[in-house]
């Protein structure tokens, strides 16, 4: 079946630092990505989608400026946390999406610890 | 845009009870309607799933009911079993469009 790798699976970095996550779809063409930020204990939370080529698209509250998305090619979506703070720490997750697929295939995840 | 709530927020069973879990959505267009099984640090997997041409679908011990008119849908888990124990949540989207969760039910199954 379809397989989205994410990396990595957990990292920790200092205040003001930046990181990348990455999520590569095995298998298929990711024309879709969505990011998705879980804290302990609560729901998924979309932060933005992401077409293939295109800008993505930023839920309300989530600063672009800071959590930078590339979905520059069909299989590799990248989000990065710009000068983190320990409130940004969280778990991490993708989810891509096939042209016209009604599947939705999420990443391992990418706990984010920022101290 | 999309809202989606999720009741119970905790549910404890005895091992071979059912268990219900309820979501409601706002957005009327939205037909497409996932349920996911989440364990501990791990992705979402997703146990069943049901699109607004129908108003049941079962698998084994698990099924979902969908009520279009009054928005909202269920997951039964049939004779449940510990390893059902888990955080469920729903979901649901417009087309292929981006997937909103509900806020999830911490179940616990007990021996």
């Amino acid at each position: 079946g379809a397989v989205v790798s994410q990396h990595p699976s957990w990292v920790i970095c200092k205040s003001g630092t930046s990181v990348k996550i990455e999520c590569r779809s095995l298998d298929f063409q990711a024309t879709t990505m969505f990011w998705y930020r879980q804290f302990p204990k609560q729901s998924l939370m979309l932060m933005a989608t992401s077409n293939e080529g295109s800008k993505a698209t930023y839920e309300q509250g989530v600063e672009k400026d800071k959590f930078l998305i590339n979905h520059a090619s069909l299989t590799l979506s990248t989000l990065t946390v710009t000068s983190a703070h320990p409130e940004d720490s969280s778990f991490y997750i993708c989810s891509a999406r096939e042209y016209r697929s009604y599947g939705y295939t999420f990443g391992s995840g990418t706990r984010l610890t920022v101290v | 845009g999309e809202n989606v709530e999720q009741h119970p927020s905790t549910l404890s069973v005895q091992e071979g009870d059912s268990a219900v879990i309820k979501c409601t959505y706002s957005d009327s267009a939205s037909n497409y309607f996932p349920w996911y099984k989440q364990e501990l640090g791990k992705r979402p997997q997703l146990i069943i799933d049901i699109r607004s041409n129908v108003g049941e679908k079962k698998d084994q011990r698990i099924a979902v009911t969908l009520n279009k008119t009054a928005k909202h849908f269920s997951l039964h888990i049939t004779e449940t079993q510990p390893e059902d124990s888990a955080v469920y949540f729903c979901a649901a989207s417009r087309d292929t469009d981006k997937l909103i969760f509900g806020t999830g039910t911490r179940l616990q199954v007990f021996p």
